[in-house]
């Protein structure tokens, strides 16, 4: 069985801050991990995925991630925060890029003040 | 190029009706995944076409069922609805075998069911 955890409910950081919202995972063999966002009454937005190689993911808005396969984590990170990055982001893993169904956590909502 | 295009955006049914979601994918997509999103909670996996056919599916019970159409795009059938059944229902294209390192799902915005 997989799992994704996310650990915080809601993560609060000021404008022009580092951010770090935090993922962990329980996935057999080698994990494909996602980070996505979501605004108010809309879809999943695809930030980065994980795949395999470097363990520093760029993707888009800024955004990067982390894989730490030691601690078996995933954290969603952006040097300087942003008003607008202030939404609803999900970490989700599975055991194959696009073919296999993903495991999302509960998600955690990011609010960035000015 | 148009994202992936769900229908409709929004529905009330009774308890014990049935109903019908239906999802078109971003263009050059081929595999289509549904997801139920309860309130407050992160998306499960209902399950996903390719080729017409289903390839997966999660912990839901017989009365959730699919069907795609050689166009790719796809209809969620949901029958004897329970008020559990109240979620938004996400609907996400892919392509099978994409390798890009740029690409996820894509989701549309899925239909927002309430059930009375």
């Amino acid at each position: 069985a997989q799992s994704v955890a996310q650990p915080e409910d809601q993560v609060n950081v000021a404008e022009g801050n580092p951010l770090t919202v935090k993922c962990t995972y329980s996935v057999s063999g080698n994990p494909y991990l996602f980070w996505y966002v979501q605004y108010p009454n809309r879809g999943l937005q695809f930030l980065l995925k994980y795949i395999t190689g470097d363990n520093l993911v760029k993707g888009s808005y800024g955004f990067e991630a982390e894989f730490n396969k030691s601690q078996t984590s995933f954290h969603l990170k952006k040097p300087s925060a942003l008003v607008s990055d202030s939404a609803l982001y999900f970490c989700a893993g599975g055991g194959n890029t696009n073919a296999g169904k993903s495991t999302f956590g509960d998600g955690t909502t990011l609010t960035v003040k000015p | 190029d148009a994202g992936v295009t769900q229908s409709p955006t929004h529905l009330i049914k009774t308890r014990g009706q049935q109903v019908t979601l239906r999802c078109s994918p971003k263009s050059g997509h081929d595999t289509v995944s549904w997801y139920q999103q309860a309130l407050g909670q992160g998306p499960q996996f209902i399950f996903q076409y390719y080729e017409e056919e289903e390839r997966q599916r999660g912990n839901f019970p017989d009365r959730f069922s699919g069907h795609q159409f050689p166009n790719y795009s796809s209809e969620l059938n949901v029958n004897a609805l329970l008020l559990g059944d109240s979620a938004l229902y996400l609907c996400a294209s892919s392509l099978i075998r994409d390798r890009n390192p740029n690409y996820g799902y894509t989701f549309g915005s899925g239909t927002r069911l309430t059930v009375v």
